[in-house]
């Protein structure tokens, strides 16, 4: 079956410990960004990759990392979270322009 | 730069109503233009889509058309179900070197009622 899996699907966790939610999808898909979901402000992008060891940020990355050093695969890492960074986070995945597939979500509450 | 405006919600409609959740765009060149739907606890699914003006996206029973005159991608139903309660998410893209983001509006939640 296609699709994009994240992990882990919900966590809580308090200021400045380093963290990583994995993303990973099987459909050979060249294109990954990450999304943040407000309420209020609908998706915006984190950071997005072309390629393998191609990345580059979106719109609100600060705060963030990324790395893609397989195709399949696209962390988010957050080195030092903040409040500011509590979010429902969505991966997604795209072949063409525009059709994305997302991942489930990560709820992520940072205290 | 892009953006999208919908409408606000939340809506509440009863069962076989007629659905209709306006969508505006603000894009340079020529966008793709997405709905999006997010049943609770889930992901986006793409609903439908259109590539260029004029061009009618379909799925599900919903409908929405590309009017490029007046940057409008307006979502429509003839007669909604229970199952349909979601949020909805108006979008664009419009590629730029390589960057396939999505603009995405701030959503509507849907609730339909017996």
């Amino acid at each position: 079956e296609a699709q994009v899996t994240q992990n882990p699907r919900y966590l809580i966790t308090v200021t400045g410990k380093k963290l990583t939610v994995t993303c990973s999808q099987n459909m050979n898909h060249e294109y990954m960004s990450w999304y943040r979901q407000d309420p209020g402000l609908g998706l915006r992008q984190i950071y997005y990759s072309m390629n393998v060891e191609v990345t580059d940020k979106g719109d609100v990355p600060e705060g963030y990392k990324v790395s893609r050093k397989e195709k399949r695969n696209f962390p988010l890492i957050l080195e030092s979270p903040s409040p500011n960074q509590t979010s429902l986070y969505f991966c997604a995945s795209s072949l063409s322009a525009g059709e994305q597939f997302f991942g489930p979500g990560t709820r992520l509450t940072v205290l | 730069g892009n953006s999208v405006t919908q409408m606000e919600g939340p809506v509440t409609l009863s069962e076989e109503a007629f659905l209709t959740i306006n969508c505006t765009y603000t894009a340079t060149g020529y966008p793709s233009l997405f709905w999006y739907v997010q049943y609770p606890g889930e992901g986006l699914q793409l609903l439908l889509k259109a590539t260029k003006a004029d061009d009618k996206g379909s799925n599900k029973g919903f409908e929405a058309t590309y009017r490029k005159e007046t940057t409008s991608f307006h979502l429509e139903k003839g007669s909604v179900q229970v199952s349909d309660s979601a949020v909805y998410f108006c979008a664009l893209s419009s590629p730029n070197f390589g960057n396939e983001k999505l603009t995405f509006g701030t959503g509507t939640r849907l609730t339909i009622i017996p």
